[in-house]
């Protein structure tokens, strides 16, 4: 299975600042994802990142909001930009692989804008 | 658009007890279904995982079962211990990778 690191693992925030979180990944893969999962929620995607095109985004997350980028099948970086509190939420980056189906977690970011 | 629900979504058991937790889905056109485990501070530990075409899948205590027509899935633990003290989520995975959650099962094992 995919060893996947992130950095940084927690983080504190001011109001209309810009963080950017990064996702390695121990070996080769084709299909990344960004979740988030807020306070005492579940975990909600935020974008499908796909080495050689540009992030696919779901619905209610911009790419504005949350640049992504992927110069490579083993990194990842997510972007929260002009954050608000309402950002204040653990950041997980995954993997999917293909020839088993499962997916994989990174530790995550917990991040905290005041 | 698929939902997910978890029952319950709190459990305490004492150790040794056999339990079972529920997730269900509203969309039976599911590509797989995959149960994770998530600890405090920690990323999601993948389970165990079920092809639409499967009806089961074990590994050691750990059974899961997917009925795609009542859109249920269970996940049954065996003689559980404290160490299995986390949250038990559920996902219903698309042919795209895309992963659509559950809210979860916070379970405690008491000694």
């Amino acid at each position: 299975s995919a060893v996947i690191s992130q950095k940084p693992s927690r983080d504190i925030c001011q109001r209309g600042t810009s963080l950017t979180i990064q996702c390695q990944v121990d070996s080769q893969v084709t299909m990344m994802f960004w979740y988030r999962q807020q306070p005492g929620q579940s975990l909600t995607l935020i974008a499908t990142a796909n080495q050689g095109s540009e992030a696919t985004y779901e619905s209610g997350f911009v790419i504005d909001k949350f640049p992504i980028s992927r110069p490579n099948l083993t990194f990842s970086t997510l972007t929260v930009s002009n954050m608000s509190p309402e950002d204040s939420s653990i950041y997980l980056c995954s993997v999917w692989e293909g020839s088993s189906y499962e997916q994989y977690f990174g530790p995550g970011t917990r991040l905290t804008v005041t | 658009k698929q939902e997910v629900t978890q029952i319950p979504a709190a459990l305490s058991v004492p150790e040794g007890e056999n339990l079972v937790l529920n997730c269900s889905f509203t969309d039976s056109a599911i590509y797989n279904l995959q149960w994770f485990r998530q600890d405090p501070g920690k990323g999601l530990t993948s389970l165990l995982l079920i092809q639409s075409s499967q009806r089961e899948q074990t590994s050691g205590r750990l059974n899961a079962s997917l009925d795609k027509s009542s859109g249920r899935s269970t996940l049954y633990i065996a003689a559980s211990q404290p160490g299995d003290s986390a949250t038990y989520l559920c996902a219903i995975g698309g042919s795209q990778g895309n992963l659509i959650f559950g809210k979860g099962t916070k379970l405690s094992v008491k000694p």
